[in-house]
């Protein structure tokens, strides 16, 4: 089994801080990382895919990468209560074989008071 | 129509009736899969189908029964379930294609199993 580990929270904070989510993953063949955002009832929305690593930034979202020690992160700048939700890590592995498989976390959730 | 179209939104069932969940994608894409949700559980993969052939069956209990005519339908046949199968029922679509794979969910079925 492989496995995407995330805390599940929840996770506080004030609006205009910045939110950090954090997911470790268990197998090294990982190529292909994702943060989805779910609210609650509602189905998974993709935020950010990362690749490489390093950071990669796209309006008030950084997802970052590092592959040697098995983390991706997800940081959220000046945070708004439309932020609040779950959000899922996930991980693809081994793509030759296993078309587009996703393992998912648990997911964090997040809740971001005015 | 746009994205992923799942139908029923809300399903309510007995344990002897017969059901089907639908899916449709109006994205292109050449992949589709069914997910399960239940509460305080990752998201679980049930089923992988690619071109219209089914390439991953997750060790799902046979009372699940995928269709896909197409690749941009894909049916889940449901008979004598279980209350345990109570869950939302989450379809998604992607491109089989290196840096392509992300997946797109529809907005899911809430199944309830009497």
């Amino acid at each position: 089994q492989k496995e995407v580990e995330q805390n599940s929270g929840p996770l506080s904070v004030p609006e205009g801080a910045i939110a950090s989510l954090n997911c470790t993953y268990s197998d090294r063949g990982s190529q292909s990382f994702f943060w989805y955002r779910q609210y609650s009832g509602k189905s998974p929305e993709l935020i950010m895919s990362i690749y490489s690593n390093g950071d990669k930034e796209d309006g008030r979202f950084t997802a970052q990468l590092n592959k040697a020690s098995q983390y991706v992160s997800l940081l959220i700048r000046d945070s708004q209560p439309s932020d609040s939700a779950t959000y899922l890590c996930a991980v693809i592995v081994d793509r030759g074989s296993t078309l587009g498989r996703l393992y998912f976390g648990r997911g964090t959730q997040l809740t971001v008071w005015p | 129509e746009t994205g992923v179209t799942q139908t029923p939104r809300h399903l309510v069932m007995g344990m002897t009736n017969k059901k089907s969940l639908k899916c449709e994608q109006h994205l292109g894409h050449n992949a589709m899969y069914w997910y399960k949700q239940s509460a305080k559980k990752p998201l679980e993969l049930m089923f992988v189908y690619s071109l219209e052939e089914r390439v991953e069956n997750n060790s799902v209990p046979s009372r699940f029964s995928p269709e896909c005519p197409n690749s941009s339908h894909l049916f889940l046949h449901l008979h004598t379930l279980q209350p345990e199968d109570s869950a939302l029922y989450l379809c998604a679509s992607s491109q089989d294609h290196p840096s392509q794979e992300t997946q797109y969910f529809g907005p899911g079925t809430r199944l309830l199993v009497l």
